[in-house]
């Protein structure tokens, strides 16, 4: 059972464009979202992250969005650079349980 | 600041074998947990550990174990190695409150032959 979806294997924009990467995830419990940037031979790192209390979280060009009562977020990035084409995982995790449920990823390609 | 670092990068073994991998976290983390990335599985969650114990652990056969030490560091063995478990190991560390940013390594790459 995969709690946590993302249904876009890959995606591709044009640098300068906005690039919209969606999430969505079906255990009510879940109270905290993350997103991960991984490139090739290096370990995700972290970008962003919401708590169920807020709707939005801004850090410069990355923007998070969650919609809880459809059980979807997204990560928009704007001004999209060349530099940003990696795969991005949305994960989520409930209070106390200290486990985080990865998504399948998105692999994003920003063309220059 | 150093980051997480895992041991060792690359590794080849054969069916049967036992591996066991390590993971040192970033200095003051306590928390150390292990995720299992295959082709289109994304991240599986394996275990999770703090202050030595662990506190929760994913859906993999029990030939998966790990442990902390007092240091926080960690390691990870699989027992009798199957050809399935060819997969990128990745651990990541937090301070070990819940609902935190996990910080990870850049994994092991295991392959069975």
């Amino acid at each position: 059972d995969q709690q946590v979806k993302q249904n876009s294997p890959s995606l591709s924009v044009q640098e300068g464009r906005i690039s919209i990467l969606n999430c969505d995830y079906t255990n009510s419990m879940f109270d905290y979202f993350l997103w991960y940037k991984k490139y090739p031979a290096e370990g995700p790192t972290f970008l962003i992250s919401i708590s169920s209390i807020k709707d939005k979280n801004e850090d410069g060009r990355f923007t998070v969005f969650l919609n809880k009562s459809a059980k979807h977020l997204s990560l928009h990035i704007v001004p999209s650079q060349p530099g940003d084409s990696a795969v991005y995982f949305c994960a989520a995790s409930a209070q106390g349980t200290y486990k985080y449920i990865f998504g399948t990823g998105t692999r994003l390609k920003v063309l220059a | 600041k150093a980051g997480v670092t895992q041991t060792p990068r690359y590794l080849i073994k054969t069916r049967g074998q036992q591996v066991t991998l390590s993971c040192s976290p970033i200095s003051g983390h306590r928390s150390v947990s292990w995720y299992q990335q295959t082709p289109g599985q994304g991240l599986q969650f394996l275990f999770e550990y703090f202050s030595e114990t662990q506190r929760n652990k994913g859906n993999f056969p029990g030939r998966f174990s790990g442990r902390q030490f007092s240091n926080s560091r960690s390691e990870m063995n699989v027992s009798t190695l199957e050809l399935g478990d060819s997969a990128l190991y990745l651990c990541a560390s937090s301070f070990g409150a819940s609902n935190q940013p996990q910080h990870f390594g850049d994994g092991t790459r295991l392959s069975i032959l």
